[in-house]
């Protein structure tokens, strides 16, 4: 398996533009996460899923993030519009459905917003 | 939040052992302690898991307090690749996986 599968890897964008990132998680996990890092915040969970269904999204800063999982191998994760302020680097991870398993994580996405 | 605490930085020098602590006082029965690193510019990648008893593999060691209150990743011979972030979370029945600061391991040739 070539592992999680993130892109793009660097997004440049304009304030106001909606900005889509993509993950393809490893064939046969049932978790999918996403997560933000910041030099300030540190490295956030905004979402994950369980089969496909979010099961927690308190970590989305606000209604202008939106993720979805539409398939199994499949998931995105929409800022509309986007903000200066939302510049980090955005990280999808999966893991199989035990607690006693690795998660592994995608390269990153770098979100830059001018 | 995060429910584990965990030293800013450290310092080690090349070879010698780095025992990297990790506090995590509210940890419930069923929640699997793990540890995972952050090289430069790349994404967490795993380390070592474990519930009660102590762990070994290849890359490290992680030894569990008896009452799990607190843990230890042990690197037995640090080397400049090993400078990184190392992150503890404790990870529940519900697969959360929330990660704090980490300590930033400083390696000295």
């Amino acid at each position: 398996d070539a592992g999680v599968i993130q892109s793009p890897r660097h997004e440049v964008t304009e304030m106001g533009q909606e900005v889509t990132l993509r993950c393809k998680p490893i064939s046969g996990h049932d978790y999918l996460f996403w997560y933000r890092q910041t030099m300030m915040r540190g490295l956030e969970l905004l979402i994950y899923f369980n089969n496909n269904v979010p099961i927690d999204d308190s970590g989305m800063p606000e209604d202008r993030f939106s993720a979805k999982m539409p398939n199994a191998s499949f998931s995105t994760l929409k800022i509309q519009p986007s903000e200066p302020r939302d510049s980090a680097v955005y990280f999808c991870a999966s893991t199989q459905d035990r607690q006693n398993t690795e998660a592994f994580f995608g390269q990153g996405t770098r979100l830059t917003v001018v | 939040d995060a429910k584990t605490t965990q030293p800013n930085s450290m310092e080690s020098n090349e070879e010698e052992p780095v025992h990297l602590p990790c506090n995590h006082s509210t940890i419930s029965g069923t929640d699997y302690i793990h540890w995972y690193r952050q090289l430069p510019s790349q994404g967490p990648e795993y380390v070592i898991h474990g519930l009660t008893s102590n762990v070994n593999n290849r890359m490290a060691s992680l030894a569990i307090a008896e009452d799990r209150k607190s843990s230890t990743l042990i690197l037995h011979r640090a080397t400049l690749r090993d400078a990184a972030v190392y992150y503890c979370i404790l990870r529940d029945d519900n697969n959360d996986m929330r990660f704090g600061a980490g300590t930033r391991l400083t390696v000295k040739p």
